[in-house]
């Protein structure tokens, strides 16, 4: 299986920037990147997606390793709302994708 | 707007019950899936379909079944409840397989089975 490796907490400022690391040390070369998040009493959403180059969104921008092996997601500027679950993701081709735990981000008025 | 809607958000039955949950979704998507979440262990898959009346096995299909009859529906049952099925259970839709195709999932039913 495809795991993923996060922290299961952290805290950020208000209107700092946030970087929730991610280690996928198993990835294959055909494994894609998802980050979702989960808010309170949600289901999850989905936030961003990489293969192996940076990507933006309006949501949020993906860091990833050269050798792929880790990635971070990066939060510009947390907001009381951006408080959630945050999980990545290993996205094979097919249907399944491979659930962690999460990083629980609490931000800090 | 894109909407998946689960049929209860809270629920209680008892050991031994035929429990179903229902998930509806409206955007014409061909797969669809179930998971379950607990504290500690994540999502977890329960099973997925990629089309009317197909059905694959996701990580823990143990105990449960699911029905798809039509398209926009995504049923999933518990034929005999147990305490250890009480738990989130959350049904999520994506478009064709591909894999940067996002799932939507909907709110989540919370299942308590005493």
């Amino acid at each position: 299986d495809a795991k993923t490796t996060q922290p299961n907490s952290m805290e950020s400022n208000e209107e700092e920037p946030v970087h929730l690391p991610c280690n996928h040390s198993t990835i294959s070369g055909t494994d894609y990147i998802h980050w979702y998040r989960q808010l309170p009493s949600q289901g999850p959403e989905y936030v961003i997606h990489g293969l192996t180059s940076n990507v933006n969104n309006r949501m949020a921008s993906l860091a990833i390793a050269e050798d792929r092996k880790s990635s971070t997601l990066i939060l510009h500027r947390a907001t009381l709302r951006d408080a959630a679950v945050y999980y990545c993701i290993l996205r094979r081709t097919g249907n399944q994708f491979y659930f962690g735990t999460g990083t629980s981000l609490t931000v800090i008025p | 707007d894109v909407k998946v809607t689960q049929s209860s958000r809270y629920l209680v039955k008892r050991t031994g019950e035929k429990v179903f949950l229902e998930c509806v979704q409206d955007m014409d998507h061909e797969n669809m899936f179930w998971y379950r979440q607990d504290p500690g262990l994540g999502l977890r898959l329960i099973y997925f379909s990629y089309d009317v009346k197909m059905k694959e096995k996701g990580d823990i299909p143990e105990g449960y079944s699911v029905s798809r009859e039509k398209k926009e529906r995504f049923s999933l049952i518990l034929e005999s409840a147990s305490t250890n099925q009480t738990s989130m259970y959350l049904c999520a839709s994506s478009p064709l397989a591909g894999v940067y195709n996002e799932q939507f999932f909907g709110p989540g039913t919370r299942l308590t089975v005493l």
